[in-house]
């Protein structure tokens, strides 16, 4: 079993819509949480971070983490073409950060 | 001003050949990482530095080796070139032991024929 698990879709959804994007991981002793943006043939830029379970909302944004099920998720509301690219959930914790596979993000006009 | 800049952006190179890239930050960050990105966009952890000092080391062959001058440095040698060493390399930097997530460069494309 992988640490981090993260549907590589693609995902592709209408211009306006509600996305949806998740990660479940096994390793308890993760206590930040953190999402990646990357856009083709550039590198991953943070995009949102979260420090042990709640909320976090950074306008259109809003990130997710239940430590008790070990799930994470972003929320994106009105989506936009310009949010088509991949996105990487990762965590961190004693030293150590994994990466999750990325889901590949499509926003149709 | 670019935070983390690698060089080259791109690799192209034959079979057997010795390359190497290079990484800085001029973000102030003690510690520094190489992940190499396959096809499916899966990263993964090679090397971590902090203030020069080799602080994680994946199981990577030992044809790569990274060596840092200082702090804001942190370079990639690979020696013997094979196909599967095809993949986008990116370096990045962090404060804190990264607990507040990475900077990473653009990254840079090796291509092995």
């Amino acid at each position: 079993q992988k640490e981090v698990e993260q549907d590589p879709g693609p995902l592709s959804v209408p211009e306006g819509a509600i996305v949806s994007l998740n990660c479940t991981y096994s390793n308890s002793a993760f206590q930040y949480f953190m999402w990646y943006r990357q856009y083709s043939r550039k590198g991953p830029e943070l995009l949102m971070y979260t420090y042990s379970s709640g909320n976090k909302e950074d306008g259109r944004f809003t990130a997710q983490v239940d430590k008790s099920s070990k799930y994470i998720s972003l929320f994106i509301r009105d989506s936009q073409p310009s949010d088509s690219a991949t996105y990487l959930c990762a965590m961190s914790g004693d030293n150590d950060m994994r990466f999750g596979a990325g889901t590949r993000l499509t926003v149709k006009p | 001003d670019t935070a983390v800049s690698q060089t080259p952006k791109y690799l192209v190179t034959q079979m057997g050949n010795d390359k190497s890239i290079k990484c800085e930050q001029n973000l102030g960050h003690d510690t520094m990482y190489w992940y190499k990105q396959d096809s499916k966009k899966f990263l993964k952890i090679m090397f971590s530095y902090n203030n020069k000092e080799l602080i994680i080391n994946e199981t990577v062959p030992n044809r790569f080796s990274p060596k840092s001058p200082d702090k804001a440095h942190l370079n990639l040698h690979i020696n013997s070139l094979e196909l599967g060493d095809s993949a986008v390399y990116f370096c990045a930097s962090s404060s804190s032991g990264g607990l507040y997530g990475y900077t990473f460069g653009s990254g840079t494309r090796l291509t092995v024929v």
